[in-house]
């Protein structure tokens, strides 16, 4: 049973370069999460779908910062322009329609910008 | 302020060895709590989820405790494994419609030593 996949597993960029994560949910799950992980800050949710519609995207840092879910197995999160504070692991995760189960996380994309 | 609190922050034991992490949190009223376990280099894997109802929850040699009065919570290690080795996050679900919105706390490191 496949879990959710994150690609790539590792990104180095320079400065002002766009970055796309990628991310495929479990199967059948009707919601997604984006999540940042810095030592300061652990993990921070950046913005969840409920059957692919942006629900909420406070915690987006920045309008540098974009995420989409076109379809119910694919959803990408963008950054443009990337700056170096934007260095973190981006894990992507994914839950059924019940608040009471668990989200499964991806192994995260390690994102360096230079 | 974090509303998600975890003590120690780290912890060295031997194999063997029992162990219990603590975890204080300020989310009110809150819908269910939960401990996650992260590997080095992976996203974090649900060990437990305890409704606000609950007052502990095992899963293998990991057992929750849920104190709702206190608002604390604690996870037990039994007869710590080397595979234990990783951070574990507490995790807090917000009642209502944030449901998904889950607050993390900044983890305990745990090392354990042959």
């Amino acid at each position: 049973d496949a879990g959710v996949i994150q690609s790539p597993r590792h990104e180095v960029t320079e400065m002002g370069q766009e970055v796309t994560l990628r991310c495929k949910p479990i199967s059948g799950h009707d919601y997604l999460f984006w999540y940042r992980q810095t030592m300061m800050r652990g993990l921070e949710l950046l913005i969840y779908f409920n059957n692919n519609v942006p629900i909420d995207d406070s915690g987006m840092p920045e309008d540098r910062f974009s995420a989409k879910m076109p379809n119910a197995s694919f959803s990408t999160l963008k950054i443009q322009p990337s700056e170096p504070r934007d260095s973190a692991v981006y894990f992507c995760a994914s839950s059924d329609k019940y608040s009471n189960q668990p989200q499964h996380f991806g192994d995260g994309t390690r994102l360096s910008i230079l | 302020k974090n509303q998600v609190e975890q003590s120690p922050q780290s912890l060295i034991i031997l194999e063997g060895k029992n162990c219990t992490l603590q975890c204080n949190y300020t989310v009110s009223p809150f819908s269910n709590l939960r401990w996650y376990k992260q590997d080095t280099g992976r996203g974090p894997v649900s060990l437990t989820i305890m409704t606000f109802s609950e007052n502990t929850k095992s899963n293998g040699r990991y057992t929750a405790t849920l104190d709702a009065d206190t608002k604390q919570s604690s996870l037990h290690i039994t007869a710590s494994q080397l595979s234990d080795s990783a951070s574990y996050i507490c995790v807090v679900s917000p009642y209502g419609g944030a449901t998904n919105k889950l607050i993390f706390g900044t983890g305990t490191l745990l090392a354990v030593q042959p």
